[in-house]
């Protein structure tokens, strides 16, 4: 069965450092979040990425983060000066299409990887 | 705002006892709700989702959940409790504000299945 892949498991940087974190999606999905949760607070969502670009960001995804998809598989999750606040679990996941263009294809699940733990100290 | 509450922290069940796990949503719309599981050291792992039509839904691992919609719920249940089951679990809800289909989850509710 196909699955998200993340690595590494476990990122420990100071603070200042830049951290890129890194996701293998699905082959076939076009949809791609990054989602985090902070020590024993909800997955709360980052940002959503679809057709080489973002297409939505939240109020926690500020000049600090940035998401590449360099070369066709992998999705990076950038974190340019890590501060305290960024230690978290983060998450990537895709979602598939139907195929049809302009069709709502949300009503597919997403599908997580295992995380990556970042701890800045 | 959307939102997504799950009222329990944590649930605990005896193997062989019926399970269910809490779950209410605020959406403007049509809700797509879904479920998900976390184990120890895992990604979060899809159970089952209502989209439309019979307001009970079925998933893996025997879990099913039922939508009703003037209660605002969407609680997951199970008939007979694994001491396997014993998981974080998650719900939510598609952002219907949003065209991405980004999800807003719940707090999460912590299953222990005791022998």
């Amino acid at each position: 069965e196909p699955e998200v892949t993340q690595t590494p498991s476990h990122q420990v940087t100071q603070m200042g450092q830049e951290v890129i974190l890194r996701c293998v999606p699905i082959s076939n999905h076009l949809y791609f979040y990054w989602y985090r949760q902070i020590l024993g607070q909800k997955v709360e969502f980052l940002v959503s990425f679809y057709n080489n670009e973002i297409s939505e960001k939240s109020e926690i995804f500020d000049d600090q983060f940035s998401v590449e998809r360099p070369d066709g598989s992998n999705f990076t999750l950038k974190i340019r000066s890590t501060k305290l606040e960024d230690s978290a679990m983060y998450f990537c996941a895709s979602r598939g299409t139907d195929g049809t263009s302009g069709s709502d294809s949300s009503y597919n699940e997403q599908f997580f990887g295992p995380g990556t733990r970042l701890t800045v100290l | 705002a959307q939102s997504v509450a799950q009222p329990e922290d944590q649930v605990n069940v005896a193997e062989g006892n019926p399970l269910t796990v809490k779950c209410t949503y605020s959406v403007s719309g049509n809700p797509y709700l879904f479920w998900y599981v976390q184990y120890p050291n895992r990604g979060l792992q899809f159970l089952l989702k209502y989209i439309t039509g019979d307001n009970l839904v079925k998933g893996s691992y025997g879990f099913e959940a039922e939508f009703n919609k003037s209660q605002t719920s969407f609680h997951l249940k199970k008939p007979s409790a694994l001491v396997s089951d014993s998981a974080l679990y998650f719900c939510a809800v598609r952002d219907t504000s949003s065209n991405t289909g980004k999800l807003i989850f719940g707090q999460g509710t912590t299953l222990q299945v005791k022998p």
